[in-house]
């Protein structure tokens, strides 16, 4: 069955501090990986995409890697601002047509 | 340029009723997908239409429909709605069915859905 587990469900750091997001995905056969962010209240906005062959991407503060052969994602942000207080979503699609598995999410929150 | 717009951004219906919710996809976009996003969840694809047609379709029953027109736009219909049908119904839109490696998917900021 096609799942993506993120890691963990909360986290809660202070501003400036770095932290790490998690992905484990049971997604066959893989397409391609995508982190987004979600404001509340907000629809979410794509941070990065990352095909079969890419390990490491970055966008400003944010970096993604991808182990597509243990099947793990995980997003880095860097010197963490306030505004990075939001729900960060994995996604990978699978296939020829791209089906898309969204994971729960997890809420990051960022004290001053 | 407009990004993914919806309407109306907030909704409250009772049981039973039924729904009608609007979605324009960014401009250059031609395909729209639709998902129910419930409260601490991550989003769940509904369907997916691409030239007026239904592409792809999630685990979600008839009573769920949808529609494209000619523009793009898209309608995600529900009847007799359910309690468990209260989420954020978010509309994403791409170029090309399969949104394709390098051009994520644009979401709206999607309609909150609330049944009494």
């Amino acid at each position: 069955k096609n799942q993506v587990e993120q890691s963990p469900q909360s986290l809660i750091i202070l501003e400036g501090k770095n932290c790490t997001l998690q992905c484990n995905y049971t997604v066959s056969p893989f397409s391609n990986l995508r982190w987004y962010k979600q404001d509340t209240g907000r629809g979410p906005v794509s941070l990065t995409i990352m095909t079969f062959s890419e390990n490491t991407k970055s966008n400003g503060r944010y970096t993604a890697t991808l182990d597509a052969d243990t099947k793990q994602s995980s997003l880095h942000i860097t010197a963490s601002q306030l505004s990075d207080s939001a729900s960060y979503i994995c996604v990978v699609s699978a296939g020829r047509d791209d089906k898309i598995i969204f994971g729960k999410g997890t809420r990051l929150h960022i004290l001053p | 340029d407009a990004g993914v717009t919806q309407s109306p951004t907030h909704l409250i219906k009772t049981r039973g009723q039924q729904v009608t919710l609007r979605c324009s996809p960014k401009s250059g976009h031609d395909t729209v997908s639709w998902y129910q996003q419930a409260l601490g969840q991550g989003p769940q694809f509904i369907f997916q239409y691409y030239e007026e047609e239904e592409r792809q379709r999630g685990n979600f029953p008839d009573r769920f429909s949808g529609h494209q027109f000619p523009n793009y736009s898209s309608e995600l219909n529900v009847n007799a709605l359910l309690l468990g049908d209260s989420a954020l119904y978010l509309c994403a839109s791409s170029r090309g069915p399969a949104g394709g490696v390098y051009q994520p998917q644009h979401f709206g900021d999607g309609t909150r859905l609330s049944i009494l």
